[in-house]
């Protein structure tokens, strides 16, 4: 299996830009979680799907922010406009469900640079 | 709420010394605890992991045990290697959500 696959792995933009953020989570699974790495706030959770349904957006921060799944095998972040406090590395993860055992795989993140 | 606390790093050792890595946790309910490891430019990659009160999670030389009475879920190696640098989380899993702490970065001298 691939794994989850993200694109694009590096994005530089410049303020007010939209940016999109793509993610292909692994065949089969039934969950898409969004997550936000940042030194300062490290790992959060910004939004996550169970079977396309968007579950829980609490921690989308405003509503530059947006999330789609229009399928089990394709999600998007977009963030417009962008700022530079978005700057920050984005990860997707996928799980067969989202019950308490089952694993979250994680792919290898997107890095967004806001200029 | 729901939240993780570990210890801060960075932690730098020799290899073949022993790990060990707190970390604490609030949850209401019962949680299950995870450890995932983050090398250079990569995702997150489960550890190990623990689905109720008293067990323990191993892999790779790595061990944690889930302990209920005192809220901890401590990371404990006997030997690093040089290959264990990395950052390393701990996390909990309620109603679905995954919360992390802040991470702890180790590296180890050969």
């Amino acid at each position: 299996d691939a794994g989850v696959i993200q694109s694009p792995r590096h994005e530089v933009t410049e303020m007010g830009q939209e940016v999109t953020l793509r993610c292909k989570p692994i065949s089969g699974h039934n969950s898409l979680f969004w997550y936000r790495q940042t030194m300062m706030r490290g790992l959060e959770l910004l939004i996550y799907f169970n079977n396309n349904v968007p579950i829980d957006d609490s921690g989308m921060p405003e509503d530059r922010f947006s999330a789609k799944m229009p399928n089990a095998s394709f999600s998007t972040l977009k963030i417009q406009p962008s700022e530079p406090r978005d700057s920050a590395v984005y990860f997707c993860a996928s799980s067969l469900t989202s019950g308490g055992e089952s694993e979250q795989f994680f792919g290898p993140g997107t890095r967004l640079t806001v200029l | 709420g729901d939240s993780v606390t570990q210890m801060e790093g960075p932690v730098t050792l020799s290899e073949e010394a022993f790990l060990t890595i707190n970390c604490t946790y609030t949850a209401t309910g019962y949680p299950s605890l995870f450890w995932y490891v983050q090398y250079p430019g990569e995702g997150l990659q489960l550890l190990l992991k623990a689905t109720k009160a008293d067990d323990k999670g191993s892999n790779k030389g790595f061990e944690a045990t889930y302990r209920k009475e005192t809220t901890s879920f401590h990371l404990e190696k006997g030997s690093v290697q040089v290959s264990d640098s990395a950052v390393y989380f701990c996390a909990l899993k309620t109603l679905g959500r995954l919360y992390f702490g802040r991470g702890t970065q180790l590296t180890v001298w050969p």
